[in-house]
């Protein structure tokens, strides 16, 4: 079984502050990792993933997240926020291999508000 | 082209009685998964269906139940109502085969689902 920990559900930044949200995972087997934000009435969108390769993945809107196989993390950061980057934001993994349902396991959210 | 549609994007149900919920997936996808978002948590999985068949079922009761058609748009159906099936039921497509868990999942919207 795979769950998800997100271990802050609210994070207050200034504009143009760097913010970094922390999630962490625990699975039996390999997964896939994956973040998706959530803005208001709205359905979740993908940021970015972390598949195999280089652990500094990249995504859309200048997020960036790094994979850590041995502390079972993936932290995303960005350098510098902006007003609308005020959303909430989930980390999901998926289990590897075959016999999975495609399914993913998300943490319960962290809600980042962007301070003008 | 279109996203992920869901409909109706809000309704209001009393406990006991029955609710339909609908989504049509982008065109090209074969793959389409339901997932519960309660206030305040990240989404739960609920079913994934593939050609018409389901592939996949999370930790939910026999209450709920789903289907998908020959166009690949599909029906949840939650019965028996109860306080605590009030969410946000989400809808996404992918493309890619079934067990494929790389690819990105496509939310729609969201039906707001209160019962009173």
């Amino acid at each position: 079984a795979q769950s998800v920990t997100q271990l802050d559900s609210q994070v207050p930044v200034f504009e143009e502050a760097p913010v970094e949200l922390r999630c962490n995972y625990s699975s039996s087997v390999s997964v896939y990792l994956f973040w998706y934000v959530q803005y208001p009435n709205q359905g979740l969108q993908l940021l970015l993933k972390y598949l195999s390769g280089s652990t500094l993945v990249k995504g859309i809107n200048g997020f960036e997240a790094e994979f850590n196989k041995s502390q079972t993390s993936f932290h995303l950061r960005k350098p510098s926020v902006h007003i609308s980057d005020t959303a909430e934001y989930f980390c999901a993994v998926s289990p590897r291999g075959s016999s999975n349902t495609g399914k993913l396991i998300f943490g319960q959210g962290t809600t980042l508000q962007v301070k003008p | 082209d279109a996203g992920v549609t869901q409909s109706p994007t809000h309704l209001i149900k009393t406990r006991g009685q029955h609710v339909t919920l609908r989504c049509s997936p982008i065109s090209g996808h074969k793959s389409v998964s339901w997932y519960q978002q309660v206030l305040g948590q990240g989404p739960q999985f609920i079913f994934q269906y593939y050609e018409k068949e389901e592939r996949g079922r999370g930790n939910f009761p026999d209450r709920f139940s789903a289907r998908q058609f020959p166009n690949y748009s599909s029906e949840l159906n939650v019965n028996a109502l109860l306080l605590g099936d009030s969410a946000l039921y989400l809808c996404a497509s992918r493309s890619g085969t079934v067990s494929s868990n790389t690819g990105e999942l496509f939310f729609g919207e969201g039906s707001r689902l209160t019962v009173l």
